[in-house]
């Protein structure tokens, strides 16, 4: 079973849409969760760190479920700018793991 | 303005050639990363450092290799013993090891022709 799993999409939706998706990790001890963005053949950008109890930056927002073992990332009112693909970056035992992404297309 | 920087860009090879992968940081990040992409698939850790002369390998170290003689400088060769070495390289740093804020170069991306 891979450490951190995504849906890989794409999610293609209009501008305005709100669209959500979700990360689900495998090491219950995982201590911090992130979502980066990458753009076409460019490096990851930080996006966001995800806290305990959600917080929003903006459009974005990010809910960690421990239970479960999933966080999620969700945009509203989505931009042409959006279109990306988000990793979800998972801390565990002072390791990183990356997911494969998922990518997002927002369309005019 | 402080940042990582990475090249070359892109980099073509012959099978049985070494090459090697250049990162430079000005951030006075004392730990520095190299991961390997590849389509479908999450960021691999090849190797890391968190502090100079001193570097561990990561998941995927087989066929490459490093050295950390400056705060610098981190870079990174792909041996001929790597069977499988077209890839996007990254390399990244951090403040401390293991946090998640990781501070990307714009990549490297070789091709083994």
């Amino acid at each position: 079973r891979k450490e951190v799993e995504q849906d890989p999409g794409p999610f293609n939706v209009p501008e305005g849409a709100t669209v959500a998706f979700n990360c689900t990790y495998s090491n219950s001890a995982s201590q911090s969760f992130f979502w980066y963005r990458q753009d076409c053949r460019k490096e990851p950008k930080l996006l966001m760190s995800v806290y305990s109890s959600g917080n929003e930056d903006g459009r974005f927002t990010a809910q960690l479920n421990r239970a479960s073992q999933y966080i999620s990332l969700l945009i509203r009112d989505s931009k042409l700018s959006d279109s990306a693909t988000y990793l979800c970056v998972v801390n565990g035992d002072y390791k990183l793991s990356f997911g494969a992404g998922t990518t997002v297309t927002v369309r005019a | 303005d402080g940042g990582i920087t990475q090249s070359p860009k892109y980099l073509f090879r012959k099978e049985g050639q070494n090459v090697t992968l250049s990162c430079e940081q000005n951030l006075n990040h004392d730990a520095m990363y190299w991961y390997r992409q590849d389509p479908g698939q999450g960021l691999r850790l090849i190797y890391y450092s968190q502090i100079v002369n001193d570097f561990q390998k990561g998941d995927i170290a087989e066929g490459y290799s490093v050295s950390r003689e400056k705060k610098e400088s981190f870079p990174l060769t792909v041996t001929s013993a790597q069977k499988n070495p077209t890839a996007f390289y990254l390399c990244a740093s951090s403040i401390l090891e293991g946090t998640g804020e990781l501070f990307f170069g714009e990549g490297s991306r070789l091709t083994v022709l």
